[in-house]
């Protein structure tokens, strides 16, 4: 199957690390992504990690990778009003490796 | 940095009439894409193109649906006929050699079906 499944909100206060947790169906993954869409704006990558990575770190953005249970999750450390936006966990799998599979994003809402 | 550039922001159009929905992807991007999001919905994908023609497309893309790059620059989404479900963001996409990792997506059409 295709599913890509995210919780629909988390709401933090602000400086708090937040975490958004995605599990995913097909073990075929290739690349996990973190996409964040702002209100009216694009889709911009936040981050990826290749399905043979266990965790990938870049600033405040750390991502977990658990192949076994097909769970993917991002930590927003020191989440920061800027942070709210809906975030996207997506996939890309070998046999289509150019066609991007979303999740129902999570929205995040930071409180100051 | 290099953008993905959408036009036009939005799009209000009567059922039945014809859309075109235009991108200006990423000068040195060799694949591109669109994808739709209905309103409180998943992000799906339409059809991805390369080489000047459709590599994938999802069961959406039916024969309503065409895609063309009419010169070295733009990237065009026609649709024929427009239902009220049509209704949705439409983003543009590109991406070099490397595949969906160097992705770029513009930050989208919204068309409006009346």
């Amino acid at each position: 199957g295709e599913d890509v499944e995210q919780s629909l909100f988390l709401s933090v206060r602000e400086g708090d690390s937040s975490v958004i947790n995605c599990t995913y169906t097909d073990s075929s993954s290739t690349y996990l992504y973190w996409y964040k869409q702002e209100p009216g704006a694009g889709l911009q990558l936040l981050t990826y990690i290749f399905s043979n990575m266990d965790m990938k770190q870049d600033q405040r953005l750390t991502v977990l990778l658990n192949k076994k249970d097909k769970h993917l999750s991002l930590r927003i450390a020191d989440t920061q009003t800027g942070d709210s936006a809906i975030y996207f966990c997506a996939e890309t799998k070998e046999t289509s490796y150019d066609k991007v599979i979303f999740g129902p994003g999570t929205s995040l809402s930071v409180i100051p | 940095e290099p953008e993905v550039t959408q036009t036009p922001s939005h799009q209000v159009t009567q059922m039945g009439q014809e859309v075109i929905l235009r991108c200006v992807p990423i000068s040195n991007h060799l694949y591109f894409y669109w994808y739709r999001q209905i309103l409180g919905q998943k992000v799906e994908f339409l059809v991805s193109f390369y080489n000047n023609e459709i590599s994938e497309k999802s069961e959406i893309f039916d024969d309503q649906f065409s895609v063309e790059r009419p010169d070295g620059s733009n990237f065009t989404l026609k649709i024929r006929s427009t239902k009220l479900e049509d209704s949705a963001m439409y983003f543009c996409a590109s991406s070099g050699p490397g595949g969906a990792y160097g992705y770029t997506f513009g930050s989208g059409t919204r068309l409006t079906v009346v």
